[in-house]
């Protein structure tokens, strides 16, 4: 069975710390990875998006990291602000249909506090 | 920041009540989706669109329906609202290159 697991289920930092959100996929055959942000109220807005081929990418302060020998992915916040505080949710894609199937995790919470 | 928009964003409602959820986006992009997220659960896809009078039921089974009249324009009707359809959905749009959506803000129902 296609699915995402993601960890911690929600996580409380100090304003400028980093950390480290886990996602662990069994997709099969799999096509790309994102990692996308959601505020409390708002869709969600994609950070980034990794191929097979791709190990590492980054966006500004997020640096999400890809194994897909292991099928895990990682997505590192670096010095940590107020307003990165939201639900992260890793989003993988399969290339068993035209449409792309995505298949998504419930996300990790995030709050960071001053 | 996309542009892609829902209207209304709160909707609070009696059951049996017809209700249409609009979205719209002015970016040109021919597939659309609908979603419905519970909190602290994933996204779950109800509709999806390749383009013009094509639509499609996603994987989690809804009674609502839809309609694709236009290219910018894919809203979502439920013809007789219930407690169950509690709910908040969201709207997407992709483009062909990267597949990557790009998410409206949501609408959040709810039907007493």
């Amino acid at each position: 069975k296609n699915q995402v697991e993601q960890s911690p289920q929600s996580l409380i930092i100090l304003e400028g710390k980093n950390c480290t959100l886990q996602c662990n996929y069994t997709v099969s055959p799999f096509s790309n990875l994102r990692w996308y942000k959601q505020d409390t109220g708002r869709g969600p807005v994609s950070l980034t998006i990794m191929t097979f081929s791709e190990n590492t990418k980054s966006n500004g302060r997020y640096t999400a990291t890809l194994d897909a020998d292991t099928k895990q992915s990682s997505l590192h916040i670096t010095a940590s602000q107020l307003s990165d505080s939201a639900s992260y949710i890793c989003v993988v894609s399969d290339r068993g249909s035209t449409l792309g199937r995505l298949y998504f995790g419930r996300g990790t919470q995030l709050t960071v506090w001053p | 920041e996309a542009d892609i928009y829902q209207t209304p964003r709160y909707l609070v409602i009696g059951t049996g009540k017809k209700i249409t959820l609009e979205c719209s986006q002015t970016m040109g992009h021919d597939k659309m989706y609908w979603y419905q997220q519970d909190p602290g659960m994933e996204l779950h896809l109800i509709h999806y669109s390749y383009g013009v009078n094509s639509t499609e039921k996603g994987d989690l089974s809804s009674e609502s329906t839809v309609s694709r009249i236009r290219t910018e324009h894919f809203p979502l009707t439920l013809e007789s609202a219930r407690p169950s359809h509690t709910s908040q959905y969201l709207c997407a749009s992709s483009e062909g290159k990267t597949d990557t959506q790009y998410f409206g803000p949501g609408t959040r129902l709810t039907v007493l």
